[in-house]
């Protein structure tokens, strides 16, 4: 089946840090890729869309500054966090899709805390 | 805005029995609807997708039901096992879906007892 690989999987850092995090589809192109953040206990809320070759699509709400997304190829986006603060601790979790009704691939996530 | 509401309160159960967990949608007709399943400290993996013109859908222990009239899809697991326990989400397409976004529901929690 498909696999979504994210890494880095856990990423506890200092405040003012900017972390990148990947997500790359391993046996399978993704024209999509979705990252989302999820609180405890909370489900997936969307972030941003990123398509291969164009800019990110960002929910409301969501700075695109502060959440730099770049998906350079069909197999690879990248989300980094710029100067994190402890407010932006959460789980994030990457999925890619191949269009059309087709479910999308999560990765594993990245928790991420920020001290 | 669309709306999807699962039950936030945790469904338990003792092995063997059948679980059945529910996803209601509001201001919306979607062409589909998936389940997913998502373990502690996981991403979400599918495991079944109904169309709307599908009433039900099976696989394995598996059962999915869509009525688009009530604007409900349940979700049932038949002879539950403990390692059937997990979070399971129901997602459908976002409203104005230009590719396969989605919207997902809060989830809810399923915890079968040996």
């Amino acid at each position: 089946g498909a696999v979504v690989s994210q890494h880095p999987s856990r990423v506890i850092c200092k405040s003012g840090t900017s972390v990148k995090i990947e997500c790359r589809s391993l046996d399978f192109q993704a024209t999509t890729m979705f990252w989302y953040r999820q609180f405890p206990k909370q489900s997936l809320m969307l972030m941003a869309t990123s398509n291969e070759g164009s800019k990110a699509t960002y929910e409301q709400g969501v700075e695109k500054d502060k959440f730099l997304i770049n998906h350079a190829s069909l197999t690879l986006s990248t989300l980094t966090v710029t100067s994190a603060h402890p407010e932006d601790s959460s789980f994030y979790i990457c999925s890619a899709g191949q269009g059309g009704n087709q479910p999308q691939h999560f990765g594993d996530g990245t928790r991420l805390s920020i001290l | 805005s669309q709306k999807i509401e699962q039950n936030s309160e945790a469904l338990n159960i003792q092995e063997g029995k059948t679980a059945t967990l529910t996803c209601n949608y509001t201001n919306y007709s979607p062409a589909y609807l998936q389940w997913y399943r998502q373990d502690p400290g996981r991403g979400p993996v599918f495991l079944l997708l109904i169309r709307e013109n599908e009433k039900e859908k099976r696989k394995e222990r598996l059962k999915v039901t869509f009525d688009t009239t009530l604007k409900q899809s349940l979700f049932h697991i038949t002879a539950s096992q403990p390692a059937d326990s997990a979070t399971y989400l129901c997602a459908l397409p976002h409203a104005n879906n230009a590719g396969n976004m989605l919207t997902f529901g809060g989830g809810t929690r399923l915890m079968v007892k040996p």
